[in-house]
């Protein structure tokens, strides 16, 4: 069966930092893009990160750049988000998620067609 | 940036409606559109990629058109599994790759 499954969220306070994983199971990270997901409490999703097979590309949304690091590790067949200076705004379920394609006769589409379950992350004192 | 927008914001309907939802980008981004389905406490589920294929699984129900940026997700006949709430998320090469704020579809 093929499973993202996130960890590393928690309790912190404002102006801390946290690690998340994200282990695959089932699937090989190492050919796909990836990609990091938020939804605050109540809220709809909001696209965080991505980052390419080989670690070379990473893009972020404008308002988290230099706070949030996207990395990779595909010897552990692990995916991270290392956040820092965090804020209440940053109170979230953060998803992992795989980046897949589809190559047609002109064209190629991205879309995201597995999800982890997400991990808590609240930032509060 | 890309922006992205969604109409209604909720609805409510009955099992057995037809239920059309509208997605539009502010600016055109050809047909990397997708549609994903998320219930409460759930991670969110594909439904639709590059604005009208069909992920592998999805009820034939489920369909998708436009290009440009305007797009349509439609559900021929509501059934009690279908409420939930849908995004859309605009996937061309410019990032950010906004996700729009959501539908939220309720029983009548």
């Amino acid at each position: 069966e093929v499973q993202l499954v996130e960890s590393g969220g928690g309790l912190v306070q404002p102006g801390g930092s946290l690690r998340l994983s994200c282990a695959a199971y089932g699937l090989t990270l190492s050919s796909y893009w990836m990609s990091w997901v938020r939804q605050a409490p109540g809220r709809g999703l909001e696209w965080v990160a991505n980052i390419n097979q080989d670690g070379s590309e990473k893009y972020y949304v404008d308002s988290l750049k230099g706070r949030f690091t996207i990395s990779r590790d595909n010897a552990r067949n692990s995916l991270f988000l290392q956040m820092n200076t965090l804020r209440a705004e940053d109170t979230a379920v953060y998803y992992c998620a795989r980046r897949a394609i589809t190559v047609t006769t002109y064209d190629y589409y991205y879309y995201i067609d597995v999800w982890g379950k997400g991990t808590t992350v609240t930032v509060s004192s | 940036d890309i922006q992205m927008t969604q109409s209604p914001s909720s609805l409510s309907a009955s099992v057995g409606d037809r239920v059309t939802i509208t997605c539009r980008a502010s600016q055109s981004i050809s047909s990397y559109l997708n549609w994903y389905q998320q219930k409460p406490g759930k991670a969110p589920k594909l439904l639709i990629f590059a604005a009208s294929i069909l992920q592998s699984g999805v009820p034939s129900r489920f369909s998708g058109s436009g290009s440009g940026t305007d797009f349509t997700l439609t559900i021929s006949s509501l059934q009690p599994e279908d409420f939930a709430t849908y995004y859309c998320q605009q996937s061309s090469s410019t990032p950010p790759f906004t996700f729009g704020p959501g539908t939220k579809v309720g029983i009548k």
